[in-house]
């Protein structure tokens, strides 16, 4: 198993560009989490997902948007990239089956430099 | 509402021990451990539910003081590989769709 992948490992965006952040798991996992982390920081949640086609904002999802259409994949789009925006992106999955304890597996994460 | 870890930053020598400390002003359903090396992802180690259920690494151990809202991870007899940010995420009800909010980690550096 791959894990969790996510593409592109680094990018740099003009401001007011936009981008799509990839991830894809092979684990089967139903619930799917895209973070930010800021540098010395801690991870902030953008966006999560339940399972396919169902979304929700998680603490900081302003300028961001997503889609999940399979199992597998949760892209991130930014739209008008902007200064702030600058961080590393971390996607994350678990498997969730009932109200029991879950471990979250995260990608390898893209770092993202918007000038 | 972010919890707050202590310390921010610790550096022992091999063999040491180490307390690292998480508190939250809302009331606590679990309590998640991972560990980031510098440039890589976070990485599990344990999850503490509500009801003392533990879920984990061998060779670290944690505490969970529903009352207090605390959690407390135990670094015993530390290596070199235990270098790297520490961060604790909650979970603050049952009915959440179980996301985590994470503090802002400390830092561990074990010298030999």
């Amino acid at each position: 198993n791959a894990g969790v992948t996510q593409t592109p490992k680094f990018r740099i965006l003009k401001i007011g560009q936009s981008m799509t952040l990839q991830c894809t798991q092979d684990m089967n996992h139903n619930y799917m989490y895209w973070y930010r982390q800021d540098p010395g920081m801690g991870l902030k949640l953008i966006y999560y997902s339940v399972g396919a086609g169902i979304t929700d904002k998680g603490e900081v999802p302003n300028g961001y948007n997503v889609s999940r259409s399979t199992t597998e994949d949760f892209p991130l789009r930014l739209e008008l990239a902007a200064p702030s925006q600058t961080s590393v992106y971390f996607c994350a999955s678990s498997y969730s089956p009932d109200r029991g304890p879950y471990e979250q597996y995260f990608g390898p994460g893209t770092r993202l430099t918007v000038t | 509402q972010q919890p707050v870890q202590s310390p921010q930053a610790v550096i022992l020598r091999e063999g040491e021990d180490a307390v690292i400390n998480c508190s939250s002003s809302k009331a606590l359903y679990s309590v998640h451990w991972y560990r980031q090396k510098h440039g890589e992802a976070p990485v599990f180690l344990m999850i503490l539910l509500k009801g003392g259920e533990q879920k984990g690494h061998e060779k670290i151990s944690a505490s969970f003081n529903e009352k207090k809202q605390q959690s407390s991870l135990y670094l015993t007899a530390s290596q070199l590989s235990y270098s790297g940010t520490y961060f604790c995420g909650t979970e603050f009800s049952s009915g959440s769709a179980r996301q985590l909010t994470f503090g802002s980690g400390t830092q561990l550096t074990v010298l030999p």
